[in-house]
């Protein structure tokens, strides 16, 4: 199986903060990186597909990038509707995993 | 508006079976494939089955094959996860989730509100 590994599992940001979310394959899965965004009590949703493209109505401050085994989720501005916990997926092959998530939590 | 409703969920002792149901509205059922994904209490989330949209290929997670079994009806825009032999770490929210396919990649682009199951004495 492939294991993703993000870090932080935690961060404290102020509004206007640039953040940037790390997440690691344990081996190459090209671009087949998914983000999503959980906000508490809510459902998943996406944010980014393919590493790099941005859903439809997702804001144009989250942005995602890599490929093999390193990619990263960027929130350019911080606001305080983004307090949330961030999960990165890989469906590069079965199982499909998730990364095991990072708290953002505004300062 | 696309829409996912799981329901089917509830209190169940070890050993004993239970089957949730998505039904699916919105969009054209029969043209998709779909997954179910769980949250345990407090933890994070984990890919549980998928079903390709004609039924004819079907994921499991270690986890839960041989227990599990998903199943849809295309006539009634409706998925089910059998579960069987339940056990006290199948306790979680489950959801379905639409799988959109973007020149060979997958992603989950719609969710249900989930479902929760939970196995214990």
């Amino acid at each position: 199986d492939i294991q993703m590994t993000q870090s932080p599992s935690s961060l404290s940001a102020s509004v206007g903060d640039r953040v940037t979310i790390t997440c690691r394959a344990s081996q190459s899965i090209s671009s087949y990186l998914n983000w999503y965004q959980q906000k508490p009590g809510k459902a998943p949703k996406l944010l980014i597909y393919a590493a790099s493209n941005l859903q439809s109505e997702v804001p144009s401050r989250f942005s995602g990038s890599g490929s093999g085994t390193d990619f990263t989720l960027t929130i350019s501005s911080l606001q305080p509707e983004d307090l949330a916990t961030y999960y990165c997926q890989q469906t590069f092959s079965t199982p499909w995993t998730f990364g095991q998530g990072t708290k953002v939590e505004i300062k | 508006e696309v829409q996912l409703v799981e329901s089917g969920g509830g209190l169940v002792q070890p050993g004993e079976s239970l089957r949730l149901s998505c039904a699916v509205s919105g969009f054209t059922f029969s043209s998709y494939s779909i997954s179910w994904v769980r949250q345990a209490p407090g933890k994070g989330l984990e890919w549980v089955s998928y079903i390709s949209s004609s039924s004819s290929t079907r994921y499991y997670a270690d986890s839960v094959k041989g227990r599990f079994t998903i199943s849809r009806d295309n006539a009634k825009n409706s998925l089910y996860l059998q579960m069987t032999s339940l056990r006290a770490e199948d306790t979680a929210v489950y959801y379905c989730a639409r799988a959109s396919p973007y020149s060979g990649y997958v992603y989950f682009d719609y969710w249900g509100q989930g479902s929760l199951v939970t196995v214990s004495s």
